[in-house]
């Protein structure tokens, strides 16, 4: 099946730094691809929607330059959480989406930020 | 309303019991429906991708779909202790990006 790799799966920093957080898809090109955020016991959140070579579209409320999205290439998204703070810790999920129409997303082991 | 409502749980049934897990939907424009497995700390696996009315089987694990009533089920037989997880349903129009209802968590007891 479709594999989608993301790395880091777990980090630890002090507040203020910045973390990038990388999404690839391993067998199969994404033209698209997604960021989550996941809080203790409650669904997944959509942060973004990245666009290979072009812009992400962000949802309501969250910060576009808090959150830094790059889709460079086919099989690499990254998400940086810059100046980070305590309240950023949280589950960071990113997911592919295959070519062809309609195809269901596949989903990165989530990366796991803790700010202290 | 809400667009996707699924029974919280959490759920906890002996090993070898069936398993139901099912989700409401309002969005008549839902055209594709999936159900995700998450294992703690984990992201979501995709178990079932269906996208019309009806049953679709795989194994121990059987989806179905009503569009008539805006309802989906997973289906779970022979349950193991593995399959203690969180089930999420997800529905896509195929134009937007998936709405996902909160999750059952399921204990299996052996």
């Amino acid at each position: 099946g479709a594999v989608v790799s993301q790395h880091p799966s777990w980090v630890i920093c002090k507040s203020g730094t910045s973390v990038k957080i990388e999404c690839r898809s391993l067998d199969f090109q994404a033209t698209t691809m997604f960021w989550y955020r996941q809080f203790p016991k409650q669904s997944l959140m959509l942060m973004a929607t990245s666009n290979e070579g072009s812009k992400a579209t962000y949802e309501q409320g969250v910060e576009k330059d808090k959150f830094l999205i790059n889709h460079a290439s086919l099989t690499l998204s990254t998400l940086t959480v810059t100046s980070a703070h305590p309240e950023d810790s949280s589950f960071y999920i990113c997911s592919a989406e295959p070519p062809g129409s309609n195809q269901p997303q596949h989903f990165g082991d989530g990366t796991r930020l803790s700010i202290l | 309303q809400k667009e996707v409502e699924q029974d919280p749980g959490p759920l906890s049934v002996p090993e070898g019991a069936i398993v139901s897990l099912n989700c409401t939907y309002s969005n008549s424009a839902f055209q594709y429906f999936m159900w995700y497995r998450q294992y703690s700390r984990k992201g979501p696996e995709l178990l079932m991708y269906t996208y019309s009315s009806g049953n679709k089987e795989d194994g121990r694990f059987t989806a179905q779909v009503d569009k008539s009533s805006k309802y989906i089920s997973l289906f779970i037989r022979d349950s193991q202790p593995s399959d203690s997880a969180t089930y999420l349903c997800a529905f896509s129009t195929g134009n937007t990006p998936l709405v996902f209802g909160k999750g059952t968590r399921l204990s299996v007891i052996a």
